[in-house]
């Protein structure tokens, strides 16, 4: 079965609006991380978030995890048009060190 | 620029060529993996290199060679591949896991298009 399965697999939105994003795993992890792809082009590091903690914040991006229910959201506020793009959760399992097991990701478009 | 180079940006290639595609970071991380992305298919793990010691192969065909010199390079050696291997190759690297890891850097990838 797949671990970080992202939820919904599409959403579009209007610009100004708050983009929420679900992630679901069915291991332990130590880590969670969210990634962010433009087409065709590489991964970005958006924000890790640790087994031990349930919420983190860096500028417009919240991210909560919940252990017990093994999943993790990912919130945008305020989108721009410039936060169009493909977005990942990748986990890092008790036992797998460094490697890391991504999602389908959620395909976000932001429309101006 | 994140730091991890991946080139050529683009490849086309038959079925009988040999190719290699090259990934270089200079951010004194000491783990390199190749992920491989195809269409509507989450990121499938490929190689993972610490301390250029291979430390995963995820069953991957043969006809992908892995080579790491260095902690800096890592190549991927590519030799009677088929259309199916068409696809989007990553490059990334990460420090050692540990206590104040960050997770990976990745390339822009290599668009590799087998005909």
């Amino acid at each position: 079965s797949q671990q970080g399965e992202e939820d919904p697999q599409a959403l579009s939105i209007q610009e100004g609006e708050n983009a929420t994003m679900n992630c679901s795993y069915k291991t332990s992890i130590n880590n969670l991380q969210w990634y962010r792809q433009n087409s065709g082009r590489g991964l970005v590091h958006l924000i890790l978030i640790r087994s031990n903690e349930r919420e983190k914040h860096s500028g417009r991006l919240r991210v909560t995890l919940d252990t017990s229910k093994k999943s993790s959201s990912l919130l945008i506020t305020a989108s721009r048009a410039a936060d169009t793009a493909s977005y990942f959760c990748a986990t890092d399992g008790v036992n797998s060190g460094s490697r890391l097991t991504f999602g389908e990701g959620t395909q976000l478009t932001v429309n101006p | 620029e994140t730091g991890v180079t991946q080139t050529p940006r683009h490849l086309v290639m038959g079925m009988t060529n040999k190719k290699s595609l090259k990934c270089e970071q200079h951010l004194g991380h000491n783990a390199m993996y190749w992920y491989k992305q195809s269409a509507k298919k989450p990121l499938e793990l490929m190689f993972v290199y610490n301390f250029k010691e291979q430390t995963e192969n995820n069953s991957v065909p043969s006809r992908f060679s892995p080579e790491c010199p260095n902690s800096s390079h890592l190549f991927l050696h590519l030799h009677t591949l088929q259309p199916e291997d068409s696809a989007l190759y990553l490059c990334a690297s990460s420090q050692d896991f540990g206590t104040g890891w960050e997770g990976y850097t990745f390339g822009s990838g290599t668009r590799l298009t087998v005909v």
